[in-house]
């Protein structure tokens, strides 16, 4: 089955720095890769999501970049700000397959330092 | 507001108890997940529904059982036979049925054995 790695498990970043944050995937039939933000207390949020058609996807200061050869993806947050400091989830599933294979990797502390 | 409100946000079981987390949803999706959340983890599942009285095991469904007799509801039993039952539960819903679907998490249900 599909296993999703992510890393670093943790950063700190300044504020107005760059943040990447990194997963790989096992599966090459996945083709399906979203990013969670989950804040303190708080149920996960979508952030941005990328298909296997694409190779990037930007959305305002967050962009996801999608290597289908390498089997990795990554998270670009620019110009980051103390609101961003969260656990991010990467995660990877096939799109229209069953619901159960959408797998989680172990998520991202990013702490922005004002 | 539209959304998905989980109950309690703490819980407490003791030793030999059966506990039922709460989940609903007025979003009207189709389909309802539980996840599983421990400290520098991922997100675990353990059960979903696509569809009204039908359900499916994910990965971790020993010691959990679920319904899910109206679409808006999805509550999960934590029986006496899971034996490490202190983590974050997570609710969440999406308006399809495929693994490509955004998925809307609720606010998360604390669960500590005394």
């Amino acid at each position: 089955g599909e296993n999703v790695e992510q890393h670093p498990s943790t950063l700190s970043v300044q504020e107005g720095d760059s943040a990447v944050i990194k997963c790989t995937y096992s599966d090459s039939a996945s083709n399906y890769f979203p990013w969670y933000k989950q804040e303190l207390g708080k149920g996960p949020q979508l952030i941005i999501d990328i298909r296997s058609n694409v190779g990037e996807k930007k959305d305002q200061r967050i962009a996801v970049t999608l290597n289908k050869t390498a089997k990795h993806f990554s998270l670009h947050i620019t110009e980051t700000q103390p609101e961003d400091s969260a656990v991010y989830f990467c995660a990877a599933s096939i799109s229209g397959g069953s619901q159960g294979n959408l797998i989680f990797g172990k998520g991202t502390k990013l702490s922005v330092k004002p | 507001d539209g959304g998905i409100t989980q109950s309690p946000k703490y819980l407490f079981r003791k030793e030999g108890q059966n506990v039922t987390l709460s989940c609903e949803q007025n979003l009207n999706h189709d389909a309802m997940y539980w996840y599983r959340q421990d400290p520098g983890q991922g997100l675990r599942l353990i059960y979903y529904s696509q569809i009204v009285n039908d359900f499916q095991k994910g990965d971790i469904a020993e010691g959990y059982s679920v319904s899910r007799e109206k679409k808006e509801s999805f509550p999960l039993t934590v029986t006496s036979a899971q034996k490490n039952p202190t983590a974050f539960y997570l609710c969440a819903s999406s308006l399809g049925q495929g693994a490509g679907e955004k998925l809307f998490f609720g606010s998360g249900t604390q669960l500590s054995v005394l």
